[in-house]
């Protein structure tokens, strides 16, 4: 059962345009963490979303953690080549050490 | 800070043999490590949990015996893939968690297994 729906799975777009992509889940999350990762390479952790309706800006990039804690959503505005990569949500649940649940990840393609 | 390293970058060996993994927390100490598995163009896929001192603890379907993780300080996981065969050619990845942050993981920039 993949308990983290990502969409959309790829996205191919021009520099400067406008995205979002997004995370939905049946299950609830005590947290909720956006990675990007290039080929090759391990994935990077961005944000860490915990409270349920929160919103964080990081640069061009604006995360949200829905008010159930049951889905998220990230907004990238006027995308730029160095954006491009695999974007992972990836959902914890419980306390103390959580192992993470990975959605299947979405991958953005910026064109010049 | 929240470096974690992975050595080697890449590995190519021929099957029926060993190959060790290490992951290393430079700029922390990490409780608990995890490791990752990733085909290509694909998610992550959890093996299993790495906790200093003690047995890790393995996700459904994984082979302990074939996947030997070995925790045995609060800076150093290991991952020895035993016996290896084509099938286990993979890019092979590796965090760690924060003290008092244990739900976010820092990731190493993994480890590409070729078996040949």
């Amino acid at each position: 059962t993949q308990l983290l729906e990502q969409s959309p799975q790829f996205l191919s777009i021009q520099e400067g345009e406008n995205l979002t992509v997004y995370c939905n889940s049946s299950s609830v999350f005590s947290s909720l963490q956006w990675y990007r990762q290039e080929p090759g390479e391990g994935p990077v952790l961005l944000v860490t979303v915990v409270t349920g309706g929160e919103v964080k800006k990081l640069k061009r990039l604006t995360f949200q953690f829905g008010d159930a804690r049951k889905d998220s959503s990230l907004h990238i505005t006027a995308a730029q080549p160095g954006d491009t990569g695999l974007y992972l949500c990836a959902g914890a649940r419980g306390s103390g050490y959580s192992t993470l649940t990975f959605g299947k990840g979405t991958m953005l393609l910026v064109s010049p | 800070g929240a470096v974690v390293s992975q050595h080697p970058s890449w590995v190519i060996c021929k099957s029926g043999t060993s190959v060790k993994i290490e992951c290393r927390s430079l700029d922390f100490q990490a409780t608990t490590m995890f490791w990752y598995r990733q085909f290509p163009k694909q998610s992550l896929m959890l093996m299993a949990t790495s906790n200093e001192g003690s047995k890790a603890t393995y996700e459904q379907g994984v082979e302990k015996d074939k996947f030997l993780i070995n925790h045995a300080s609060l800076t150093l996981s290991t991952l020895t893939v035993t016996s290896a065969h084509p099938e286990d050619s993979s890019f092979y990845i590796c965090s760690a968690s924060l003290p008092g942050y244990s739900y976010e993981q820092y990731f190493g920039p993994g480890t590409r297994l070729t078996v040949t």
